[in-house]
């Protein structure tokens, strides 16, 4: 069926590294979302992009939108004990009415 | 504004029980979304809600119903648990219909339901 890949799904990093989880489909999609999980909490939604070649920053994060709409990518520069947690992307498939989540990241930090 | 609430927090069944949970989504929303999420599974759709009609469903087994009221207000339903039920479930609610637009999903803060 239609999916989302997410990778990795885990990632250990050091304090003041940084992190990147990457999303790919098999077709084009809409519009991609993201979403973050603290441990112990639900979903929160942080950012959605739609345009081809998309990218948008929120302090520390770059999201990125692939030029076909097939990819995108969370990057987090110098990681905090506070990134903590598990990154979701989730894409609408187009054409469909559907969102697709991908298997999440895990991000876990060393102090 | 409230956000997405879910009832009850934690649940304990039986093998064998079924059980309602309910979700009551952010004034407006009118699209209601249910999933299942398992340690190491990420979250699996069971499937979308709106304006009382089901519209989307996902690979689960007919086990797993739900139904959508005239407030927007969503119930799940399983019914013969199995110890594979026990899970996280997860409401989320939004402005718009899966794909019909760009509607960002508000999630609720669970129900976690456990089958011995």
């Amino acid at each position: 069926g239609q999916q989302v890949m997410q990778i990795p799904q885990y990632q250990h990093v050091q304090e003041g590294e940084d992190f990147t989880t990457y999303c790919n489909s098999s077709t084009t999609l809409s519009n991609i979302q993201w979403y973050k999980q603290r441990p112990g909490g639900h979903p929160v939604f942080l950012i959605q992009l739609v345009k081809s070649g998309e990218v948008k920053k929120q302090k520390r994060l770059t999201f990125q939108f692939g030029e076909a709409k097939k990819n995108s990518s969370l990057h987090i520069t110098a990681t905090q004990t506070t990134d903590v947690g598990t990154y979701f992307c989730a894409g609408t498939i187009q054409g469909a009415q559907k969102l697709v989540f991908g298997q999440g990241t895990r991000l876990t930090i060393n102090p | 504004k409230a956000g997405v609430t879910q009832t009850p927090r934690y649940l304990i069944k039986t093998r064998g029980q079924q059980v309602t949970l309910s979700c009551s989504p952010i004034s407006g929303h009118r699209s209601v979304s249910w999933y299942q999420q398992t340690p190491g599974q990420g979250l699996q759709f069971l499937f979308e809600y709106f304006s009382e009609t089901q519209r989307n469903k996902g690979n689960f087994p007919g086990r797993f119903s739900g139904r959508q009221f005239s407030n927007s207000r969503s119930e799940m339903n399983v019914s013969t648990l199995e110890l594979g039920d026990s899970a996280l479930y997860l409401c989320a609610s939004s402005l718009r219909q899966s794909g019909q637009g760009n509607s960002p999903l508000h999630f609720g803060n669970g129900t976690r339901l456990t089958v011995t």
